[in-house]
């Protein structure tokens, strides 16, 4: 149990397009999902916080115009890089929180994000 | 505010070796403790939990301890594999929030 996915597992795209990721609990409901991003041989850094039927919160520095993030039902989540640069090209990891349940993350495979 | 030290890597260890990864915290309260490890081009798993002072998280052969007086939670393995090669990030979460703060992870490399 406590799946999540993320699709696609990788895409390339040229710079100045936009690339949607998604992030879907499979069985079962996440109230909170998280998206993260991580550049090579480094950590996790915590983008945003998606609660279901709410506006994200991004943590500081994020842009939330060009990192749009949509939590539209308790099993998906979508974050959108509009206006792709080279620089956006790093691998985004999305995470979701069961609801109800003690706290505990659950982790997607993550997303190889490349911009020409 | 909370931070995770790890220690730096790359730890390169022959199979069957004895791995021991540095992690120590900063953090108010009494948070929850965690060691996840991400194989290559994958997410994170999570690998072992604790969530109180001298607790032991455990999983397939790994250990970490809750030490709240050296604020410590590092993770141990007596005989490490080849399978063993990924990177282990410790990670801790404060109480009542969903919030992970991680280290900077350190890639371990079992050679045969």
């Amino acid at each position: 149990g406590a799946v999540v996915s993320q699709h696609p597992s990788w895409v390339i795209c040229k710079s100045g397009t936009s690339v949607k990721i998604e992030c879907r609990s499979l069985d079962f409901q996440a109230t909170t999902m998280f998206w993260y991003r991580q550049f090579p041989k480094q950590s996790l850094m915590l983008m945003a916080t998606s609660n279901e039927g709410s506006k994200a919160t991004y943590e500081q520095g994020v842009e939330k115009d060009k990192f749009l993030i949509n939590h539209a039902s308790l099993t998906l989540s979508t974050l959108t890089v509009t206006s792709a640069h080279p620089e956006d090209s790093s691998f985004y990891i999305c995470s979701a929180v069961l609801a109800g349940g003690p706290g505990e993350q659950f982790f997607g495979p993550g997303t190889r994000l490349t911009v020409l | 505010g909370d931070s995770v030290t790890q220690m730096e890597g790359p730890v390169t260890l022959s199979e069957e070796a004895f791995l021991t990864i540095n992690c120590t915290y900063t953090a108010t309260g009494y948070p929850s403790l965690f060691w996840y490890v991400q194989y290559p081009g994958e997410g994170l798993q999570l690998l072992l939990k604790a969530t109180k002072a001298d607790d032991k998280g455990s999983n397939k052969g790994f250990e970490a301890t809750y030490r709240k007086e050296t604020t410590s939670f590092h993770l141990e393995k007596g005989s490490v594999q080849v399978s063993d090669s990924a990177v282990y990030f410790c990670a801790l979460r404060r109480t009542g929030s969903y919030q992970l703060t991680f280290g900077k992870g350190t890639k371990l490399s079992v050679i045969p």
